[in-house]
């Protein structure tokens, strides 16, 4: 089983719709979670941290399931800009490791 | 947010040659930083933890002496793949630590594009 689990997409969504991924890991103990965000031919660029509570940040909200041991990513109005790879990303338990990425899912917002 | 620089942003190179990629943290101290590499379609893939001031930890399947990794200050790591060849082409990332804690994560260099001929 993969560490970390995407579906890959691509997703085709409207400009200004609101669109939604999950992604699941396998490491119960796993310490800390990101959505990071990377361009065609760019390096991850960190998008926002979750937490255990949820957080949002402007259009963005990210949701940890501890229990069924997945994280979701929800953008709202998106934009034009938005379209990406969004690469769900675990910190493994002991802080020690480098992080563990999902393949990420391919965003395409169309016009 | 915290910037890491990369050097060079891309090579282009004969098989057999070494290439040497600098990795370094502007404005913050990172004890630890951390290699990737990234094959097209692929994810990252974590090659090597770099501790400043003690030897570097390789993930499975890395060869130590292929890559080899300095990290003399903090802040500044060097990746040199040694004799390069054509199946080591791919998009080299650093990242280094920076935050404490639950708020812990990593911020990443542009990457280095290796083209081994």
């Amino acid at each position: 089983r993969k560490e970390v689990e995407q579906d890959p997409g691509p997703f085709n969504v409207p400009e200004g719709a609101t669109v939604a991924f999950n992604c699941t890991y396998s490491n119960s103990a796993s310490q800390s979670f990101f959505w990071y965000r990377q361009d065609c031919r760019k390096e991850p660029k960190l998008l926002m941290s979750v937490y255990s509570s949820g957080n949002e940040d402007g259009r963005f909200t990210a949701q940890l399931n501890r229990a069924s041991q997945y994280i979701s990513l929800l953008i709202r109005d998106s934009k034009l800009s938005d379209s990406a790879t969004y690469l769900c990303v675990v910190n493994p338990p002991g802080g020690a490791d480098g992080l563990t990425f999902g393949k990420g899912t391919h965003l395409i917002i169309q016009p | 947010g915290a910037v890491v620089s990369q050097h060079p942003s891309w090579v282009i190179c004969k098989s057999g040659t070494s290439v040497k990629i600098e990795c370094r943290s502007l404005d913050f101290q990172a004890t630890t930083m951390f290699w990737y590499r990234q094959f097209p379609k692929q994810s990252l893939m974590l090659m090597a933890t770099s501790n400043e001031g003690s030897k570097a930890t390789y993930e499975q399947g890395v060869e130590k002496d292929k890559f080899l990794i300095n990290h003399a200050s903090l802040t500044l790591s060097t990746l040199t793949v040694t004799s390069a060849h054509p199946e080591d082409s791919s998009f080299y990332i650093c990242s280094a630590r920076a935050g404490r804690g639950a708020r812990e994560t990593q911020y990443f260099g542009p990457g280095t594009r290796l083209l081994v001929l």
